[in-house]
């Protein structure tokens, strides 16, 4: 079945260090990818997504780009901020008729420290 | 656009106890989708709703839990003789078929106990 394996955490950065969230993905067709966060006490957002192979997804300064050849989907940030501290969640759904669920990974918590 | 909203936003059981969650999704959404997640995990999906119609069930949701969209708007969801294992956090999401994105919004969720 499909599955989306994401580095775990926490992970601590300090502020205006590079982030970078490992994600890979196992999946049947072509699936369309995505990362969720949620910051504390809030439900999940969509931070930013993509849905063919070598599309790039950018929202916030934070961007992915979906690698076909290596199963991937990392998410990256050149600058993190104190505000970015929240938990973020690849997440998959498969092309076909009738599949709409998706699949998450884990999560993984962020705190960025001043 | 009001958001997804869901109610309540905590419950606490005892084990063996029935409890029911509502979402209100949002407005002209016509698909409707619950997931649980539990302390140290992503969401799992367990069912989704196409206006009325329940067109999805995943193996997750046990014949102890029923969900309903009555009239195609607000949703909800029923868990029958409550086990310590149903606490969990339980998430509603909305999106609208035809806009090519179908993007989910989520709710805040209904955090469960069951004691």
């Amino acid at each position: 079945g499909d599955s989306v394996t994401q580095m775990e955490g926490p992970v601590t950065l300090s502020e205006e260090a590079f982030l970078t969230i490992n994600c890979t993905y196992t999946a049947t067709g072509y699936p369309s990818l995505f990362w969720y966060v949620q910051y504390p006490g809030e439900g999940l957002q969509l931070l930013l997504k993509a849905t063919k192979a070598d599309d790039k997804g950018s929202n916030k300064g934070f961007e992915a780009t979906y690698r076909k050849e290596t199963t991937s989907f990392h998410l990256e940030k050149g600058s993190v901020q104190v505000s970015d501290s929240a938990v973020y969640f690849c997440a998959l759904r498969t092309s076909g008729a009738g599949s709409y669920q998706l699949t998450f990974g884990k999560g993984t918590k962020l705190s960025v420290i001043p | 656009d009001t958001g997804v909203s869901q109610d309540p936003r905590h419950k606490i059981t005892k084990r063996g106890q029935n409890v029911t969650f509502r979402c209100d999704p949002i407005s002209e959404h016509n698909r409707l989708y619950w997931y649980r997640q539990t302390l140290g995990q992503g969401p799992e999906f367990l069912t989704y709703f196409q206006n009325e119609a329940q067109l999805e069930k995943s193996r997750l949701l046990s014949d102890r839990f029923s969900a309903e969209r009555p009239k195609g708007s607000f949703s909800t969801l029923e868990i029958q003789r409550t086990e310590q294992g149903d606490s969990a956090m339980y998430l509603c999401a909305s999106s609208k078929l035809g806009t090519g994105d179908d993007e989910q919004y989520f709710g805040p969720g209904t955090r469960l106990t069951v004691t």
